[in-house]
């Protein structure tokens, strides 16, 4: 899960299982949730999206799950593959003055797959 | 589409030193951001505009930084005088009628070191 410490938590799975990475969200306002994906010297990559009114949405060998009660986030990954290694991110929506919602990104978690 | 476009990829300067940093949006893109991130922080907003107006800049740490967005395909953001600890990879990131439910899209990074 998401880390306020120095180290990013880190998860270790082999090539073919399945990865859950879980993130703990702040404001039970948020109604708009995103992860995201960082390969190193890269800059992060969106990979899925889910509201507020939703609990669960998948696409390509990810789903992210949606717990309003408990404001926990999950992305899981299907049959991980090396390829899926780098950090992970997830965002909220907060309002920001001027009136947008921008995301507000946690600490990340780091997702290492060994073949 | 190119992507967003940031330069320079990598900048090494001493302390005392004007740095600035570049950024072009995907072409038709009416939000832009600027994001920092460090180990220590992870990702945080500096200020972001929309048509090419600054909306929130609570996020620039101090006076020594200022960005400007003069047209819809630019914008900078400068440090002056840089310090050690604005060592960090800055992000400028761009979306399409704010990040309300819209994808942010991130650059590469400008991968500053400050000695």
């Amino acid at each position: 899960g998401e880390s306020v410490g120095l180290h990013l938590p880190t998860l270790s799975v082999q090539e073919g299982d399945n990865s859950i990475i879980n993130c703990a969200y702040s404001n039970s306002a948020s109604d708009y949730f995103i992860w995201y994906k960082q390969e190193s010297g890269k800059g992060p990559q969106f990979i899925i999206d889910i509201r507020s009114n939703m609990d669960k949405r998948q696409g390509q060998r990810v789903t992210v799950l949606l717990n309003k009660t408990v404001k926990h986030l999950s992305l899981q990954i299907a049959a991980t593959q090396p390829g899926d290694s780098a950090v992970y991110f997830c965002a909220e929506n907060s309002r920001k003055s001027g009136g947008s919602y921008i995301p507000t990104f946690g600490r990340g978690t780091s997702l290492i797959v060994h073949p | 589409d190119a992507g967003v476009i940031q330069s320079p990829r990598h900048e090494v300067t001493e302390m005392g030193q004007e740095v600035t940093l570049r950024c072009k949006p995907i072409s038709g893109h009416d939000y832009l951001f600027w994001y920092r991130q460090t180990m220590m922080r992870g990702l945080e907003l500096l200020i972001y505009f929309n048509n090419n107006v600054p909306i929130d800049d609570s996020g620039m740490p101090e006076d020594r930084f200022s960005a400007k967005m003069p047209n819809a395909s630019f914008s900078t953001l400068k440090i002056q005088p840089s310090e050690p600890r604005d060592s960090a990879v800055y992000f400028c990131a761009s979306s399409l009628g704010g990040a309300g439910g819209n994808t942010i899209y991130f650059g590469e990074g400008s991968w500053l070191t400050v000695v």
